[in-house]
């Protein structure tokens, strides 16, 4: 199959521990995150979002933070696992409904 | 299995010939969305529908490229005249039209141009 990001910024975490998935947004005006996963050869699979009025979103094992100030947003998964391996995606919408994506991050899971 | 459709999911074709994809959005969501995605890169717009109706389109999307809703379910997205440029994942993605809301995306259409 097909690789997705093959120079993409690479984060490798123990099964069991806990990752955090960095991003930069472009845009202060920015008002709706995304956070997607994708696997090699599949789609983009949301994960969780968030709106620029809220701090902080979690999940079944994920959490967003969303720091306005320097326009950065975070991904945590709790208890890493193997199957959460793939290449990780923040995506901001502002203005219009089209998603503008940031630069992946590789997430590479070893027992 | 209700998620977002796309066929074909592999496409190869000799440069110049023409192009068409089809999807399938999740049923009862309004807004059908066009993403092109290359090897190492996030996914990039290319258009949106809201029903049958074409509401943006990127400047990525040139003359060659034509996107069509016409009863406000199914999409094509047809490329004419095919270069090797063309060659990329093309996605698609649904929702429910909120604009604060999910857009959920299909496995892909992968192009290879020769």
């Amino acid at each position: 199959g097909e690789s997705v990001g093959l120079h993409l910024p690479t984060l490798s975490v123990q099964e069991g521990d806990n990752s955090i998935i960095n991003c930069a947004y472009s845009n202060s005006a920015s008002d709706y995150f995304i956070w997607y996963k994708q696997e090699s050869g599949k789609g983009p699979q949301f994960i969780i979002d968030i709106r620029s009025n809220m701090d902080k979103r979690q999940g079944q094992r994920v959490t967003v933070l969303l720091n306005k100030t320097v326009k950065h947003l975070s991904l945590q998964i709790a208890a890493t696992q193997p199957g959460d391996s793939a290449v990780y995606f923040c995506a901001e919408i502002y203005n219009t409904d089209k998603l503008i994506f940031g630069t992946g991050t590789r997430l590479q899971v070893f027992p | 299995d209700t998620g977002v459709s796309q066929n074909p999911r592999h496409k190869i074709t000799k440069r110049g010939q023409n192009v068409t994809f089809r999807c399938d959005p999740i049923s009862e969501h309004n807004r059908l969305y066009w993403y092109r995605q290359t090897l190492g890169q996030g996914p990039e717009f290319l258009t949106y529908f809201q029903n049958e109706a074409q509401l943006e389109k990127s400047r990525l999307l040139s003359d060659r490229f034509s996107a069509e809703r016409p009863k406000g379910s199914f999409s094509t997205l047809e490329i004419q005249r095919t270069e090797q440029g063309d060659s990329a994942m093309y996605l698609c993605a649904s929702s429910s039209g909120a604009r604060q809301g999910p857009q959920y995306f299909g496995p892909g259409t992968r192009l290879t141009v020769t």
